[in-house]
């Protein structure tokens, strides 16, 4: 099956710097991928997410990178504000939306610094 | 937008009894729903996929009888969690796929306390 590795488990940053989160999947016949931003207790929100079609998406302060040679795809916050202070998963799912289940990173837990 | 609920938020029961969690889409129909589980500190990882009018298939290492899938309708699915043991205490959440986006939803999530 999908395994998806994420790094790194904590960043902080200032605030107003950027920010990057990295994962790498093992599963080439993968084609979705979205990133989610938990909040201590709350259910995960879809902040963007990046179908295998397009190399780059970026929506306002947020953009995903893929490359699917390499098998990895990344998240960038930029001028990061205190909000932005939260859990992050990054997901896979070898169907064009998540039509299957998504795997999950391990997550990273980005402290904004003011 | 698209809103999911479940219910109840949380939960404390004794061990050996069942609990039952629902998944509802509340303005849109799901002929998919995901159950994922989330331990402390840790990351989601799927339990199961149900599907209206099917069987659910389950992720390796989920007892199926145990967890108990129920997607009736296409706005429904319900988890019930069966002789619950305290290691079976976690964060359930589910999630409902709005297929016009492709895109998952995921519900508030329901905390099980398994005493």
């Amino acid at each position: 099956g999908e395994n998806v590795e994420q790094h790194p488990s904590t960043l902080s940053v200032q605030e107003g710097d950027s920010a990057v989160i990295k994962c790498t999947y093992s599963d080439s016949a993968s084609n979705y991928f979205p990133w989610y931003k938990q909040e201590l207790g709350k259910r995960p929100q879809l902040i963007i997410d990046i179908r295998s079609n397009v190399g780059e998406k970026k929506d306002q302060r947020i953009a995903v990178t893929l490359n699917k040679t390499a098998k990895h795809f990344s998240l960038h916050i930029t001028e990061t504000q205190p909000e932005d202070s939260a859990v992050y998963f990054c997901a896979a799912s070898w169907s064009g939306g998540g039509a299957d289940g998504l795997t999950f990173g391990k997550g990273t837990h980005l402290i904004i610094q003011p | 937008g698209a809103v999911v609920s479940q219910h109840p938020s949380w939960v404390i029961c004794k061990s050996g009894t069942s609990v039952k969690i629902e998944c509802r889409s509340l303005d849109f129909q799901a002929t998919t729903m995901f159950w994922y589980r989330q331990f402390p500190k840790q990351s989601l990882m799927l339990m199961a996929t149900s599907n209206e009018g099917s069987k659910a298939t389950y992720e390796q290492g989920v007892e199926k009888d145990k967890f108990l899938i129920n997607h009736a309708s296409l706005t429904l699915s319900t988890l019930t969690v069966t002789s619950a043991h305290p290691e079976d205490s976690s964060f359930y959440i589910c999630s409902a796929l709005r297929a016009v986006e492709e895109t998952q939803y995921f519900g508030p999530g329901t905390r099980l306390l398994v005493l």
